[in-house]
């Protein structure tokens, strides 16, 4: 049982560099969402999806771009790196928002540092 | 805008204790709220989830209540334990959009 599965756990980047994290789940979840978590700060929300096809933008969304062309998967691009976007940034799925239960998944993680 | 704060940031207890974390969050219309774990390297692992209409939920050694007119929520830990070491975090969810906001966590040390 996977669960949410991201891919790659580490990476460093110049920057200018593009690159796309990637995220799979296989619940069966309509609803996925990346987050980026910085020291002090808890998570913030980048950009989220009800189901494939649709996206929107979260709290912090600038520099980054997403898909949801399938249920399983939603990757998330970086543009044009930038040193503020070294962060630890999280993947997480659930069932519909309006499921009573609704409980949430992350993945384990994928720290990023951009120099 | 919602905020979401804990306190204390850190807090160190010796095994055995019972312990209270805090989480206060400034609009009280809130759909639920979660209290997470996170250990170091980790993801999140939802502990407890209340509803609007709740007012507490417990799971095995904790407890968690919610006071959405004061807008806050506590995590009760009984009996603690050294693999209770970990961030803890409490997040809000603002509508049935998921759109949660998250307090930045209180890391708890257990020592033996």
């Amino acid at each position: 049982n996977a669960g949410v599965t991201q891919t790659p756990k580490f990476q460093v980047l110049k920057t200018g560099q593009s690159m796309t994290l990637q995220c799979a789940q296989d619940m069966n979840h309509e609803y996925m969402s990346w987050y980026r978590q910085d020291p002090g700060m808890g998570l913030r929300l980048i950009h989220y999806s009800v189901g494939a096809g649709i996206t929107d933008q979260g709290e912090v969304p600038n520099g980054y771009n997403v898909s949801r062309s399938t249920t399983e998967d939603f990757p998330l691009r970086l543009l044009s790196a930038a040193p503020s976007q070294t962060s630890v940034y999280f993947c997480a799925s659930s069932f519909s928002p309006g499921s009573s239960g609704n409980t949430i998944y992350f993945g384990e993680g994928s720290w990023l540092t951009v120099v | 805008k919602q905020e979401v704060t804990q306190i204390p940031a850190a807090l160190s207890v010796p095994e055995g204790e019972n312990l209270v974390l805090n989480c206060s969050f400034t609009d009280s219309a809130i759909y639920n709220l979660q209290w997470f774990r996170q250990d170091p390297g980790k993801g999140l692992t939802s502990l407890l989830l209340i509803q609007s209409s709740q007012r507490e939920q417990t799971s095995g050694r904790l407890n968690a209540s919610l006071d959405k007119s004061s807008g806050r929520s506590t995590l009760y830990i009984a009996a603690s334990q050294p693999g209770d070491s970990a961030t803890y975090l409490c997040a809000v969810k603002r509508g049935h959009n998921n759109d949660m906001r998250f307090g930045a966590g209180t890391r708890l040390t257990v020592k033996p």
